[in-house]
């Protein structure tokens, strides 16, 4: 069993639709939880990470974290074309991330 | 653009020769990591470096090995090249190494064996 486990899609949502992204992981070590986002033959680039269990908003993105069901979810409100790219979870401990297999999200025009 | 620079691009070689793949971290960072992404694997951490020193070791093969220089730029050498080893590799970088520091990422580094 993988330590992080994520749907890798894909999915494909009309412009402005919400998108929900989760994640599942087994450590429960796990104090930091990231999300990143890939743009096509990219580096992976930080979207915001969350501390232990909660909510956190930033603008049209929202990053919940339940600790005691091992359960992270990243919510993209009014979703743009632009926001087309694969979503990564990455759960760190420590110095280590330990990053989901991502989900490749289409925004359709 | 995250301020990691990484070279070269691409790289394409044969079975059992050795490369190696070469990373800047941003400016003021001492920590730099190497990160494998395979289509089968997803991003598997590698190692990391802390000031010049070996901070930890993730799923690095034997035939790999990193350093970190006193200009704090990283070289990750793979040799003994298998077709498996066709991946794109990643540096980051960060200022430190708990908490919630970022880790900032680099384009990678295209490698193709054949």
């Amino acid at each position: 069993q993988k330590e992080v486990e994520q749907d890798p899609g894909p999915l494909s949502v009309p412009e402005g639709a919400i998108v929900s992204l989760n994640c599942t992981y087994s450590n429960s070590a796990f104090q930091y939880f990231m999300w990143y986002r890939q743009y096509s033959r990219k580096g992976p680039e930080l979207l915001m990470y969350t501390y232990s269990s909660g909510n956190k908003e930033d603008g049209r993105f929202t990053a919940q974290v339940d600790k005691s069901s091992k359960y992270i979810s990243l919510f993209i409100r009014d979703s743009q074309p632009s926001d087309s790219a694969t979503y990564l979870c990455a759960p760190k401990h420590d110095y280590k991330l330990s990053f989901g297999a991502g989900t490749t999200v289409t925004v359709r025009a | 653009d995250s301020g990691v620079t990484q070279t070269p691009k691409h790289l394409i070689t044969a079975t059992g020769q050795r490369v190696t793949l070469r990373c800047s971290p941003r400016s003021g960072d001492l920590s730099v990591y190497w990160y494998q992404q395979s289509l089968d694997q997803g991003l598997q951490f590698l190692i990391q470096y802390y000031n010049g020193e070996e901070r930890a070791k993730g799923n690095i093969l034997e035939r790999f090995s990193a350093q970190q220089f006193p200009d704090l730029h990283s070289e990750l050498n793979l040799s003994s090249l298998e077709l498996g080893d066709s991946a794109l590799y990643f540096c980051a970088s960060s200022v430190a190494t708990s908490g919630g520091t970022t880790q900032y990422f680099g384009p990678g580094t295209r490698l193709l064996v054949l």
